[in-house]
């Protein structure tokens, strides 16, 4: 069965700290993961990693993917109250059906807490 | 704008009633899903739909029907036949051509059950 497992599943810092979210998974037909922000409602976009070593970046987020141990991290360095959310992290299986397209399997997601 | 559009973002709904959850979209995409998230859960895919006029179960259909008769609308259906259907439902919808990144998702919909 596919799975994809997030750790902590909580997690509470204060403003200034770095925070690294870990992402693990078994799937079969592997085509991508995906990290989302939730704060209120609707998860926003990231980071799509599909390629091993390959860091992505933007501001103070960062991410990187090892398809060799199957797992993820995103890197959030000096925290603010702003990254409070939900981190969702996603990936994306061939799927059965036979479309060219993955489904997406979410993990159940860390909850953040920045602290002024 | 284009976008994803919910409705409605509240519902409160008796046992033993079906509620219908909708969910249009102006982005022209082929590939519509629900989900739905439970406290301390991840998003849990219920329905997908790929192309108008199809659809497929995903992990959680059970007690839930969706359609597909246009590209912008793809409406869920709780049933009485779903036992605990409290929970915040997720509309998404995907340009196939350009991979997950491009998933776009909708302000979503609480509904309780009373």
């Amino acid at each position: 069965e596919d799975k994809v497992v997030q750790s902590p599943l909580s997690l509470v810092v204060h403003e200034g700290d770095t925070v690294t979210l870990n992402c693990s998974y078994e799937v079969t037909n592997f085509r991508s993961l995906l990290w989302y922000k939730q704060e209120k409602k609707a998860p926003t976009f990231l980071f799509m990693l599909t390629s091993s070593g390959i860091e992505k970046k933007s501001g103070r987020l960062s991410s990187i993917l090892d398809k060799k141990e199957l797992f993820s991290i995103l890197n959030i360095t000096a925290t603010q109250t702003g990254d409070s959310a939900v981190y969702l992290c996603a990936v994306e299986a061939g799927w059965n059906y036979g479309g060219s397209q993955g489904n997406l399997i979410f993990g159940k997601g860390t909850k953040l807490s920045v602290k002024p | 704008d284009g976008g994803i559009t919910q409705s409605p973002k509240y519902l409160f709904r008796k046992e033993g009633q079906n509620v219908t959850l909708s969910c249009e979209q102006n982005l022209n995409h082929d590939a519509m899903y629900w989900y739905r998230q439970d406290p301390g859960q991840g998003l849990r895919l219920i329905y997908y739909s790929q192309i108008v006029n199809d659809f497929q179960k995903g992990d959680i259909a059970e007690g839930y029907s969706v359609s597909r008769e246009k590209k912008e609308s793809f409406p869920l259906t709780v049933t009485s036949a779903q036992k605990n259907p409290t929970a915040f439902y997720l509309c998404a919808s995907r340009d196939d051509d350009l991979g997950g990144n491009t998933i776009y998702f909708g302000e979503g919909s609480w509904l309780t059950v009373v």
